[in-house]
C-alpha cells in the first residue's frame, strides 16, 4: 500500500477483555515494528519482525502481550486480560530493511476502562 | 542501554524565525543513526531528517538541518523560516546499527509552537 495502515484507529475496552490490533505495512517492507506511546511520552519499542520471524520480543511488558506476522505481511498485536495501564497509543512502523528509515502508521488509541 | 534526552519540554518561535531544538544521547557504541520525527496535532509520526554517525557532514532537508557533534553526543535540529505547519511535538531518536533489532529509542519530545 501507499503507507502503513492500522486498525482500528480507536478502541475502548473493559478491563479484563482481550484486544487485537492490526497493522498493514508498506507492501515492499520486510521489517515491521510495534511501539507503545503513553500520553506525553515518546514511543517505546515492543517487538519487531523481519518477514515472519520475530527475533526480538524484549520490549513486550508482560506475557499478556503477543504479536504475530504469519505470512510476513500483516501483523497483529494482541493484549490479553487488558488492564488500565495498557491504555496508550500503539504504533506500527515498517522499513525496507532494518537499516532503513521506519515509517509509522497513524496508530491505534487504546483506552481500557 | 542507549538513552536520549530532550531537555526542552516546550519552545515557541515567531513565524519566519529560526529555532533550534536540543537532543543529547548516551551510548558506548560508535555505529548508529540519529533521527528527528515530527508529531503534529494529528498525531502522525513523520520522519524529518536522518543522520548516520559515520558521516561528518550534517544532514539537511530543505528548511531543516542538524548540528551533529559526535564527541559531545549532541544532535540538535534547526528549523529555518518557521511556518505555522511546523507546530508539533518533535522527537529525537537513536538507532544502533550493526547488530540487534534496530529499534528506535526516543526522547520525551519537545513541543514546538510557531506563533503568527
Amino acid at each position: 500500500g501507499a503507507g502503513v495502515s492500522q486498525s482500528p484507529r480507536y478502541k475502548v475496552t473493559k478491563r479484563g477483555q482481550d484486544v487485537t490490533l492490526r497493522c498493514d505495512p508498506i507492501s515492499s517492507h520486510a521489517t515491521l515494528y510495534w511501539y507503545q506511546q503513553a500520553l506525553g511520552q515518546g514511543p517505546e519499542f515492543l517487538t519487531y519482525f523481519n518477514y515472519e520471524a520475530q527475533p526480538d520480543k524484549s520490549g513486550l511488558p508482560s506475557d499478556r502481550f503477543s504479536a504475530e506476522r504469519p505470512e510476513g505481511s500483516i501483523s497483529t498485536l494482541t493484549i490479553q486480560r487488558t488492564e488500565q495501564r495498557d491504555s496508550a497509543m500503539y504504533r506500527c512502523a515498517s522499513s525496507l530493511d532494518r537499516t532503513y528509515e521506519q515509517y509509522f502508521g497513524p496508530g491505534t488509541r487504546l483506552t481500557v476502562t | 542501554a542507549q538513552t536520549v534526552t530532550q531537555s526542552q519540554p516546550e519552545m515557541s518561535v515567531q513565524e519566519a524565525e529560526t529555532v533550534t531544538l536540543s537532543c543529547t544521547y548516551d551510548t558506548s557504541e560508535s555505529n548508529y543513526y540519529l533521527f528527528w520525527y515530527k508529531q503534529p496535532p494529528s498525531r502522525q509520526m513523520i520522519l524529518v531528517i536522518r543522520q548516520e554517525a559515520y558521516k561528518q557532514q550534517n544532514a539537511t532537508e530543505n528548511r531543516f538541518s542538524v548540528n551533529f557533534q559526535k564527541a559531545a553526543k549532541s544532535f540538535s535540529l534547526k528549523i529555518s523560516d518557521s511556518q505555522l505547519g511546523d507546530t508539533a511535538m518533535y522527537f529525537c531518536a537513536f538507532m544502533l546499527s550493526g547488530a540487534g533489532s534496530y529499534q528506535l529509542t526516543f526522547g520525551k519530545g519537545t513541543k514546538l509552537s510557531v506563533i503568527p
